[in-house]
């Protein structure tokens, strides 16, 4: 059965200490794997997707990584306003459909 | 910036009677989506829609629920008969490029007593 599983599941860390986290996959057949960030009450924010291991896409202070198993977002000096959950998601086999995570509610204090 | 506006944002209702959520993709999208959140779980998927019809769907899309696009702006979900369990937070997402690149709305909280 496909799994995305992310950690650590709370994540708390002062202004500007960078950390991050972490999403492993066992999936047939990935042909993406996509971050998104999610406020309270609020839809997710799309923020990258990565296709292929040793991928790299950057957006301000985050950084997402791409292995053959998992996945990373890495949070440089992180703000405050960089608190939110943050989603996991994979695309695989022949389905139009994704597979999301728990997500890991990361909280940054001033 | 373009975004996907959903309608109600809270909708409650009795078991049994039939909900309409609705969604108004992005203008120039073609391909869109519904999941649900039910509160402290993960984000499921329950139906794609492209070209005027479902490309899939999943276990949680029964006979229950339907998807339509009765105009060139709208984007439905009805659930038939609601059930105590659907009610979760319901998000529409649209996209240009297929699942890679979704934008998803705020969501419509559905509550189910």
């Amino acid at each position: 059965e496909d799994q995305v599983t992310q950690s650590p599941e709370a994540l708390r860390l002062q202004e500007g200490e960078s950390s991050s986290l972490n999403c492993s996959y066992t999936v047939s057949g990935l042909r993406g794997l996509f971050w998104y960030r999610q406020d309270p009450g609020k839809g997710p924010e799309f923020l990258f997707t990565l296709y292929s291991a040793g991928e790299e896409k950057e957006k301000e202070r985050l950084k997402a990584t791409l292995t053959k198993k998992e996945s990373f977002l890495h949070i440089t000096a992180p703000k405050p306003e960089d608190s939110a959950t943050y989603l996991c998601a994979v695309q695989a086999g022949r389905d139009d459909k994704i597979i999301f995570g728990k997500g890991t509610r990361l909280h940054i204090l001033p | 910036e373009p975004e996907v506006t959903q309608t109600p944002s809270h909708q409650v209702t009795q078991m049994g009677q039939e909900v309409i959520l609705r969604c108004v993709p992005i203008s120039n999208h073609l391909y869109f989506y519904w999941y649900r959140q039910i509160l402290g779980q993960k984000v499921e998927f329950l139906v794609s829609f492209y070209n005027n019809e479902i490309s899939e769907k999943s276990e949680i899309f029964d006979d229950q629920f339907s998807v339509e696009r009765p105009d060139g702006s709208n984007f439905t979900l009805k659930i038939r008969s609601t059930k105590l369990e659907d009610s979760a937070m319901y998000f529409c997402a649209s996209s240009d490029r297929g699942v890679v690149e979704q934008y998803f709305g705020p969501g419509t909280r559905l509550t189910v007593t």
